[in-house]
């Protein structure tokens, strides 16, 4: 069935490094792929989204491109901050030809961002 | 309201008892979803509804779980007997529509410890 897969956690890096998160994805049809950040005590809310192949969504200054022919969508910031400290989750809704549509995630990574 | 309101935020039960969670949905979000989430895993989607059409409960994992949503307003998620493996953050989310490239939002979850 349909499914994604993240990279494990925690992740720790300095402030100003380059992040990435990767995430691949099992899906039938053509999915629509997101990111969700939980930041401490608060509840999960949409980072980007991307709906179609070569689609690159973007948002606080992350970005992400659905990749279909490594069936990836990757999450990268090219300085992160303190602020960013949250943890990310990859999901996808099955597309066409899919299975029904609920939004599937990933298993989540904690990012820690230290000063 | 303003956002998914969702309520108790926390709640300790002992095994055996009943629960029942509230979930307050955005005004005029025709769909609703429940997931769990346990420790250190991603989201598990448990039921969803959408208008009056009937819900899909195929993430349900056991008949000691059921949920009802009056029309389009609040829905109660009823775990019945509880056992310790229930113990998980239960999370909602609203939307004006399901699948397709719609954006969930989410409620902050409760969290229920059964000792």
């Amino acid at each position: 069935g349909d499914s994604v897969t993240q990279m494990e956690g925690p992740v720790t890096l300095s402030e100003e490094a380059f992040l990435t998160i990767n995430c691949t994805y099992t899906a039938t049809g053509y999915p629509s792929l997101f990111w969700y950040v939980q930041y401490p005590g608060e509840g999960l809310q949409l980072l980007l989204k991307a709906t179609k192949a070569d689609d690159k969504g973007s948002n606080k200054g992350f970005e992400a491109t659905y990749r279909k022919e490594t069936t990836s969508f990757h999450l990268e910031k090219g300085s992160v901050q303190v602020s960013d400290s949250a943890v990310y989750f990859c999901a996808l809704i099955p597309g066409y030809g899919g299975s029904q549509g609920n939004l599937i995630f990933g298993k989540g990574t904690k990012l820690s961002v230290k000063p | 309201g303003a956002g998914v309101s969702q309520s108790p935020s926390n709640k300790v039960t002992e095994k055996g008892k009943d629960v029942e969670l509230r979930c307050d949905p955005i005004s005029g979000h025709t769909a609703l979803y429940w997931y769990r989430q346990r420790l250190g895993q991603g989201l598990e989607f448990l039921i969803y509804f959408q208008g009056n059409s009937a819900p899909d409960k195929s993430g349900l994992p056991s008949d000691r779980f059921s949920a009802e949503r009056t029309g389009e307003s609040v829905s109660t998620l009823t775990i019945q007997r509880t056992q310790q493996e229930d113990s998980a953050v239960y999370l909602c989310a609203s939307s004006l529509l399901r699948g397709g490239n719609t954006e969930a939002f989410f409620g902050q979850g409760t969290r229920l410890t059964v000792v």
